[in-house]
């Protein structure tokens, strides 16, 4: 049972370019996040998803764009990455919104140039 | 908002001693309160939580405790070891607003 899957796992971009993390849960969970970590601010959510073909945003949802068009699939784009995005991202998942555990992935290590 | 603060930011302490975590909330509708443990280079993972009707949760060396009116809860780990040394996060969950952590240290 491979739980979350991110990739990919380590990417470097120049500032100006576009890519997009992939996050794939096999548990059949409807909810699922996208966190980014930075050091001494904890996890931000960036956006988040309560269903297929549904998105919702965070607290810090500006300059990425997500989408949810398969149930197992949460994606998470940058258009015109910035140094500012340089962080460590983290996909989760759950049954349940709000009163169920998060069940994370190991991260996706992004830095811009 | 929804607003979830945390404290210490850092804790160090002797292989043994207690170590007590705490985070407050500012949504009175939160009604479900989780503590997760980060290792390096992993995700989170969640290793207790607590449901507004229970002011107490014991799971072997660790337990959170609620204070519904004052809008806090806490972690209490006991003797505790060195894999005890992690980051643990809070979260409040009318959006799954995490807190900023505390870097727990558990000195040999």
């Amino acid at each position: 049972n491979a739980g979350v899957t991110q990739t990919p796992k380590f990417r470097v971009l120049k500032t100006g370019q576009s890519m997009t993390l992939l996050c794939a849960q096999d548990m059949n969970h409807e909810y699922m996040y996208w966190y980014r970590q930075d050091p001494g601010m904890g996890l931000r959510l960036i956006h988040y998803s309560v269903g297929e073909g549904t998105t919702a945003k965070g607290e810090v949802p500006d300059g990425y764009n997500v989408s949810r068009l398969k149930k197992q699939n949460f994606l998470l784009g940058l258009e015109s990455a910035a140094p500012s995005q340089t962080s460590v991202y983290f996909c989760a998942s759950s049954y349940k919104d709000r009163t169920g555990e998060l069940f994370f992935g190991e991260g996706s290590r992004l830095t811009v140039l | 908002g929804e607003n979830v603060e945390q404290h210490p930011s850092t804790l160090s302490v002797q292989e043994g001693d207690s170590a007590v975590i705490k985070c407050t909330y500012s949504d009175s509708a939160s009604n479900y309160f989780p503590w997760y443990k980060q290792e390096l280079g992993k995700g989170p993972q969640l290793i207790i939580d607590i449901r507004s009707n229970v002011g107490e949760k014991k799971d072997q060396r660790i337990a959170v405790t609620l204070n519904k009116t004052a809008k806090h809860f806490s972690l209490h780990i006991t003797e505790t070891q060195p894999e005890d040394s992690a980051v643990y996060f809070c979260a409040g969950t009318y959006k799954y607003i995490f807190g900023t952590g505390t870097r727990l240290k558990v000195l040999a």
